[in-house]
């Protein structure tokens, strides 16, 4: 048990509409971070927040976007959605080492 | 071009025996190195790390060598038992990055 909660488990989405997804992290861990994991691969960062403030960035296109509120709460938008955005997302918080993150079990999302 | 690369897809090792999962990475820049372990329908869960200045570190049954001339790393599991059945994956913090950069994953499986 991680502490970190993401809903929805599994979502399905059609080319080109945009989704929301959420995380609940754990009190005090006011550093969360966002991934993607394509089927086969290993997780791959998109972003990461900090004190509700963007301040680090993977190799994604602005159409990934997120936010974070003050309840240790976060969230991940993608607009546009294209058939490669299939994937498991995973949302990960921490509080102070930057190498123990702690992630919640995933959102998959399919793109039809 | 992957900067984490873990060679072997899957490792079969018999229980009560010694599970060697091996990782390469091409960035000398990297500050650490962890390995995280994931079992399916959850996420990744820290296992263990050791800092560029190191060469070795231990944790229980889990020791993580680190070879910095032959940018290679290595988890080793010793005995292994059933539990640690799972998709071990090798990822770094550092070099430019903003989050973790993890490998593809090797799924171990312990036979009885």
């Amino acid at each position: 048990e991680t502490g970190v909660t993401q809903s929805p488990t599994h979502l399905i989405k059609t080319r080109g509409q945009q989704v929301t997804l959420r995380c609940s992290s754990q009190s005090g861990h006011n550093t969360v971070s966002w991934y993607q994991q394509a089927l086969g691969q290993g997780p791959q960062f998109i972003f990461q927040y900090y004190r509700e403030e963007e301040n680090g960035r993977g190799n994604f296109p602005p159409r990934f976007s997120g936010l974070q509120f003050p309840n240790y709460s976060s969230e991940l938008n993608v607009n546009a959605l294209e058939l490669d955005d299939s994937a498991l997302y995973l949302c990960a918080s921490r509080k102070g080492t930057r190498e123990k993150l702690f992630f919640g079990s995933g959102t998959q999302l399919s793109v039809l | 071009d992957q900067q984490v690369k873990q060679n072997s897809p899957s490792l079969s090792v018999q229980e009560g025996r010694i599970s060697i999962l091996n990782c390469d990475y091409t960035n000398s820049m990297f500050d650490y190195f962890l390995w995280y372990k994931k079992y399916p329908a959850e996420g990744p869960t820290f296992l263990i790390s050791i800092s560029s200045i190191k060469d070795k570190n231990e944790d229980g049954r889990f020791t993580v060598f680190l070879n910095k001339s032959a940018k290679h790393l290595s988890l080793h599991i010793v005995p292994s038992q059933p539990g640690d059945s799972a998709v071990y994956f090798c990822a770094t913090l550092g070099g430019g990055a903003d989050g973790l950069t993890f490998g593809k994953g090797t799924h171990l499986i312990i036979q009885p």
